[in-house]
């Protein structure tokens, strides 16, 4: 497709259970971003890749985040023993190299409920 | 720290009247900073950016934004709203220093278009 996809759209999970997110980003995008939205917030910062390494992951809450991008194009973002505060709409962004002058092009995002 | 301020969490216009969108940030050093709009059901869509040079940017929709250094404000402006305008507004500031391209978003101002 022509541009950031995201699966599953929506994901319910109980809490404490493991779940993964996946990202396809834009043929071509070196740079990839997740960051999570929560009900009437801005989208906040998790992590960045700039091809397979993360070039900063400050953003992650917690240990219970990780996320990996291994081949420098889809990225998994996954969430260890899930609790209700990790319910968030979780977005994706690409962008052709991690200049500040590129586009971040957005996906739909992923919405998590946890249980 | 770096931060965006979105003072009007909603507002309601009629459709052809003018709409301005207030951002206030604070950063220390030149910002990078930009208009995004969701609607309902869609990912994130760049309106418009500001790197530098003139301090009033054109964007996509008919959308404006003007760079006012001395305000530490990046009002999102237009001058005849669409019903199809409804949605909700982020303004972002990217830092301009280090490796990471991450964007600080305000909270959003959501906008209501009365026919």
């Amino acid at each position: 497709g022509a541009g950031v996809s995201q699966t599953p759209s929506n994901k319910v999970t109980e809490k404490g259970k493991y779940v993964e997110l996946r990202c396809d980003p834009i043929s071509g995008h070196t740079a990839l971003y997740w960051y999570r939205q929560s009900l009437g917030q801005g989208p906040e910062f998790l992590i960045y890749f700039q091809g397979t390494g993360a070039a900063d992951d400050s953003g992650l809450p917690n240990d219970r985040f990780f996320a990996v991008r291994p081949e420098g194009s889809v990225s998994t973002l996954k969430i260890q023993r899930t609790e209700r505060g990790d319910s968030a709409v979780y977005l994706c962004a690409s962008s052709f190299s991690g200049s500040t002058y590129n586009e971040q092009f957005f996906g739909p995002g992923t919405r998590l409920t946890v249980l | 720290a770096q931060s965006v301020t979105q003072p009007d969490i909603h507002i309601t216009v009629s459709e052809g009247a003018s709409l301005e969108l207030r951002c206030n940030y604070s950063y220390g050093a030149t910002p990078y900073l930009f208009w995004y709009v969701q609607s309902p059901g869609q990912g994130l869509q760049l309106l418009l950016k500001y790197f530098s040079g003139d301090t009033l940017v054109q964007g996509i929709k008919g959308f404006e934004a003007e760079f006012k250094r001395s305000q530490s404000s990046f009002n999102l402006r237009k001058p005849s709203v669409h019903w199809s305008d409804a949605a909700e507004y982020f303004c972002a500031v990217v830092s301009a220093a280090g490796n990471n391209r991450k964007l600080i978003w305000g909270l959003g101002t959501s906008l209501a278009v009365n026919p």
